[in-house]
């Protein structure tokens, strides 16, 4: 079966500081993965989707970057976080399909505070 | 504009009672349905799906309804037991160019009460 790990699971930065926030999943191979961003009480925000290895498409602007160095693994980052980048950030992958995003299955998250 | 919404933010029913949580969808592109349950600070649990071909499908003490007409889904949980307590959140999906996009809805949070 397929399981999918973040890390760390809580975070709290300062303001200007870097982030690098980790994802990845076990039991398949090739699949979609994604990134999240979710506000206290709110629905979630699309961040970055990839296909494949190196292949990095970014939905909205933002002082956050994502790379994917491996077939399983997923990474997040900023070069100085902002006060707005504190929230709930989730990692998601789904099975490799030519373009496809459907069902997608979550990460248990990553809690970041910017201070 | 394109969104998923849900009727109700919030919703309380009793231990016992079925459970109806509604979402309203207005791009009729949209061919496939999910729905997530989200527990507190934790990442969002896969329930059911749904495609458009479809107007109902069950699972465990969860059904799907799916109206096109209207663009009405609904997700149903029979015999609400306190470890139901969550956000559910619905999600659609649609062809976009030679992709597919994803969209969330904003959630509701179901409190089953004693």
């Amino acid at each position: 079966s397929q399981t999918i790990h973040q890390w760390p699971a809580t975070l709290v930065q300062p303001v200007g500081s870097p982030l690098s926030l980790e994802c990845t999943v076990e039991g398949t191979s090739n699949p979609n993965l994604y990134w999240y961003r979710q506000a206290a009480g709110r629905g979630l925000q699309l961040l970055f989707y990839s296909v494949g290895i190196g292949q990095i498409s970014s939905e909205v602007p933002q002082n956050l970057s994502a790379s994917r160095p491996q077939d399983r693994q997923f990474i997040l980052s900023s070069k100085k976080l902002l006060l707005s980048d504190s929230g709930f950030y989730l990692c998601a992958w789904s099975p490799p399909r030519l373009g496809g995003r459907e069902t997608q299955y979550f990460g248990p998250g990553t809690r970041l505070l910017v201070l | 504009g394109e969104s998923v919404g849900l009727h109700l933010p919030t919703l309380s029913v009793q231990e016992g009672d079925n459970s109806i949580i509604n979402c309203a969808y207005s791009n009729s592109a949209s061919d496939y349905f999910i729905w997530y349950k989200q527990e507190s600070g934790k990442g969002p649990q896969f329930i059911i799906d749904i495609r458009s071909n479809m107007d109902k499908r069950q699972g465990q003490r969860v059904t799907v309804l799916l109206n096109k007409t209207v663009k009405h889904l609904s997700l149903q949980i029979a015999a609400t037991q306190p470890g139901d307590s969550a956000v559910y959140f619905c999600a659609e999906s649609r062809p976009s160019g030679s992709a597919r996009q994803l969209t969330f809805g904003s959630g509701t949070q179901l409190t089953v009460l004693p």
